[in-house]
């Protein structure tokens, strides 16, 4: 089966730098996304890895290693509205998205 | 970067009414679009996939009669709950996507919908 894991949630400090992992199983591989969403609204896109390596975007970054089925999101230099729920999710070989549950980052001051 | 929009935002209807909500890609084609809906501290649940000027693909445990998708020009989706019931309360969302099938989905704001 197709699966996609990544913690229920994280905890960090204002100011500080938080890594958020996904792993997974999946039938083909087209790519992985991290979207953001807020409490009660839609996901906004962050970031999409189809090769192995680290794609930066100003305070975001994320990893992919295809070969070890991971990825990972980093932000650095938190901010008390980067809390929100962060979703991996990956493309499979009928370009279909899986999602993961989301991870709910908490920041505090 | 690209830009869905969705409408309405907020519903409030009765039992046994049917609600139509609308997608539309306001700045690209969107070959695809795709309706979700979302529980309360859930993950998103995909609920049907449309390509447009074709019958949507539900995902199982979906009524397809009771959650009518059209999808008839290329910056239009439609979802039409009928009948809905205070169980059919949810956030609902589309995505869109455009021609080449690896590009990414963006999302609409989302429609909240309460049945009473």
């Amino acid at each position: 089966g197709q699966n996609i894991d990544q913690p229920t949630e994280m905890t960090a400090t204002e100011g500080a730098i938080v890594q958020i992992n996904c792993t997974y199983q999946t039938s083909g591989f087209n790519g992985l996304f991290w979207y953001q969403q807020h409490a009660g609204e839609a996901p906004t896109f962050l970031s999409y890895n189809v090769l192995d390596g680290l794609e930066e975007k100003g305070r975001f970054s994320s990893f992919l290693s295809r070969s070890k089925g991971y990825s990972y999101l980093l932000l650095k230099e938190l901010q008390m509205k980067d809390s929100a729920s962060y979703l991996c999710a990956v493309m499979d070989s009928n370009y279909q998205l899986i999602w993961g549950a989301g991870t709910k980052l908490i920041i505090k001051p | 970067g690209a830009v869905v929009s969705q409408h309405p935002s907020r519903v409030i209807c009765k039992s046994g009414t049917s609600v139509k909500i609308e997608c539309r890609s306001l700045d690209f084609q969107a070959t695809t679009m795709f309706w979700y809906r979302q529980f309360p501290k859930k993950s998103l649940m995909l609920m049907a996939t449309s390509n447009e000027g074709s019958k949507a693909t539900y995902e199982q445990g979906v009524e397809k009669d009771k959650f009518l998708i059209n999808h008839a020009s290329l910056t239009l989706s439609t979802l039409t709950v009928t009948s809905a019931h205070p169980e059919d309360s949810s956030f609902y969302i589309c995505s869109a996507r455009g021609a080449t099938g690896l590009e990414t989905q963006y999302f609409g704001p989302g429609t909240r919908l309460l049945v009473l």
